[in-house]
């Protein structure tokens, strides 16, 4: 089965400094990779999905990813994060027809 | 609004109640699911539908019963609940890779 692990449970930043969001997948088969943001008391919000091709994924609200099939890796970065992107931001691989998420980073940004 | 509606969005019961969460969709998506959101623990997959038949059930407590009685909409019951059983509730659907979340219910047992 393939298993997602997130690398880091709390990233603190400063606004307008960069952020960098890691994760790792563990799968023996094409995968399908997602990156999720969940705004407090909101749902999950696609912020990007790796499907084929490119490797560089851009995504919502200025995101991108970088898909790494030999660190078999799909970390989340920002140039530059705003007090809005406050935030847990989940990782998900598509398992079959289901997504299995990460345990989640929560970003908080301060002035 | 994302597409996926649920209701409740906040629900308080007590251990001897019954109550159901609704979902429903309207984006002509062929899978519904329920997830369960604890705290500090990565989603839970609870129940998978695909064209209103049950293709999983991962290995959830019987005090949670789904019910999908069409393809947009997908019910969860509940019935003798535990406190830890609090958690927040989200329903998703799907066609292909495109995954849609509702905002949840927020439930909790006391």
């Amino acid at each position: 089965a393939q298993s997602v692990t997130q690398l880091d449970s709390q990233v603190p930043v400063f606004e307008e400094a960069p952020v960098e969001l890691r994760c790792n997948y563990s799968s023996s088969v094409s995968v399908y990779l997602f990156w999720y943001v969940q705004y407090p008391n909101q749902g999950l919000q696609l912020l990007l999905k790796y499907l084929s091709g490119s490797t560089l994924v851009k995504g919502i609200n200025g995101f991108e990813a970088e898909f790494n099939k030999s660190q078999t890796s799909f970390h989340l970065r920002k140039p530059s994060v705003h007090i809005s992107d406050t935030a847990e931001y989940f990782c998900a691989v598509n398992n079959d027809y289901k997504l299995s998420f990460g345990a989640g980073t929560t970003v908080t940004v301060r002035a | 609004e994302t597409g996926v509606t649920q209701t409740p969005r906040h629900l308080v019961m007590g251990m001897t109640n019954k109550k159901s969460l609704k979902c429903e969709q309207h984006l002509g998506h062929n899978a519904m699911y329920w997830y369960k959101q604890s705290a500090k623990k990565p989603l839970e997959l609870m129940f998978v539908y695909n064209f209103k038949e049950q293709t999983e059930n991962n290995s959830v407590p019987s005090r949670f019963s789904p019910e999908c009685p069409n393809s947009s909409h997908l019910f969860l019951h509940l019935h003798t609940l535990q406190p830890e059983d609090s958690a927040l509730y989200l329903c998703a659907s799907s066609q292909g890779d495109g995954y849609t979340f509702g905002s949840g219910t927020r439930l909790t047992v006391v």
